[in-house]
Formats: C-alpha cells, structure tokens, sequence
C-alpha cells in the first residue's frame, strides 16, 4: 500500500491564481481531512468528508474547495490564492467510525509546501 | 466547544532528563485523546492514544478527567525524540480531530 499520498510536494503561486492540491489514498478509507499546518497554530482543519459526495467544513474553510467524487481522492482547491494561504497542507484518511474492528488511526500525506507571493 | 492547549511552544532538555509535554484540553462529552508526532522531515503520525493506556517509546500519557489535562511524560529522553508533538482529541467514535499547536522537543546531548 502507498497509504497517503499528496502532490505536489512544493508550489509557488502568485496572488489570485487557483490550484489544486490532490490527496489520495489506498486503504479503503471513509474518512478524509485536510489540515493546514502553520507556526505557532497547530493544525487547523479546512474540510472533511466521511464518504464519496460527502464533505463538510472545518474550522478555517474560507478560500478552499473540496469534492469527493471517488473514495480514493479528495482533492483541495484554492479558488484565488491569497498570501495568507501560505503553509504547510497535509491530507490525512481514516475509517469513518472507530471500533472494536476499525483502527481508528488517521494516517497523513508527506505535505504540500504552498508560497502564494 | 472543543480546545487542546500545548502552552509550551519549545521544550528543551539535555538527553537521561525526564520529559513532560503538557495538554489540557475544553470538552464538554466523552473525548478520546491522543498525542502525535512530527519527526525531521517525516509525515505526522500517531504516537499513542489514551484509551490504549500503552507506553511507546518510552512515553506515557494518563487522561485526568478531573483536571482535564493528557500530559505526555518520558522518564530519560533521547535525542531522537528530537521532534514535534501534538495533542489532539475527538468525539468518541468519530474521526473529527482538533490538535493543539504543538510543542517543539529539543533533546540535547
């Protein structure tokens, strides 16, 4: 398995344009998040979705997009890239529901580094 | 609402020193807590979870209700302990972390 894989793993944007930071995943998992990471803020969760065509926002969802067409992929999309969206993004799977039979580790990507100058 | 607070942004020992990353958290159901960790250049992952009550790596955590803190403790620290730590909890049975925002470990020879 390949687990959580991200690309890419470096970007520099210019102010106002979009990309998209694709997630995916090879264990079956229900549960997908994306978090943001930045100094002295922890992780900070943008979207979550707990299936295909299931997603719902976190705490800081301004200025991102998320659709979860397939169980695999969860893509994020920066509409019009601000200066403020500099960090760093992880993506991270899960099973939906922790239980006797679910391991209810959330496993991570390696990172996407994002500058939006 | 749901809050971890780390208050120490930077921890530094010297290596055989005791360790103890603070995390009290705001919760008003059942939570289960975890800490993470970060090493150099390597993807987060979970270091252990309180409702296991496992030691890895030498580290513990006990969940105190009353104080509602998920301190994480180490008796000797190593140098590879060297790394990022993060509390976070969640609902019981649901997937949905918080984190906290993290405390730096500097372990010095």
């Amino acid at each position: 398995n390949a687990g959580v894989t991200q690309t890419p793993k470096f970007q520099v944007l210019k102010t106002g344009q979009s990309m998209t930071l694709q997630c995916a995943q090879d264990m079956n998992h229900e549960y997908m998040s994306w978090y943001r990471q930045d100094p002295g803020m922890g992780l900070r969760l943008i979207h979550y979705s707990v299936g295909a065509g299931i997603t719902d926002q976190g705490e800081v969802p301004n200025g991102y997009n998320v659709s979860r067409s397939t169980t695999e992929d969860f893509p994020l999309r920066l509409l019009s890239a601000a200066p403020s969206q500099t960090s760093v993004y992880f993506c991270a799977s899960s099973y939906a529901r922790s239980g006797p039979r679910n391991p209810d580790t959330q496993y991570f990507g390696p990172g996407t580094r994002l500058t939006v100058l | 609402a749901q809050r971890v607070t780390q208050p120490e942004k930077l921890l530094s020992v010297f290596k055989g020193a005791p360790v103890e990353l603070k995390c009290n958290y705001s919760y008003s159901g059942s939570p289960e807590l975890f800490w993470y960790v970060q090493y150099s250049r390597q993807r987060l992952q979970l270091l252990l979870r309180h409702i296991s009550r496992e030691s890895i790596k030498g580290f513990t955590a006990d969940l105190n209700k009353g104080e509602t803190s998920f301190h994480l403790k180490k008796p000797f620290a190593q140098e590879e302990d060297s790394a990022m730590y993060y509390c976070a909890l969640r609902n019981t049975g649901f997937q949905k972390l918080v984190f906290g925002t993290g405390t730096r470990l500097l372990v010095s020879p």
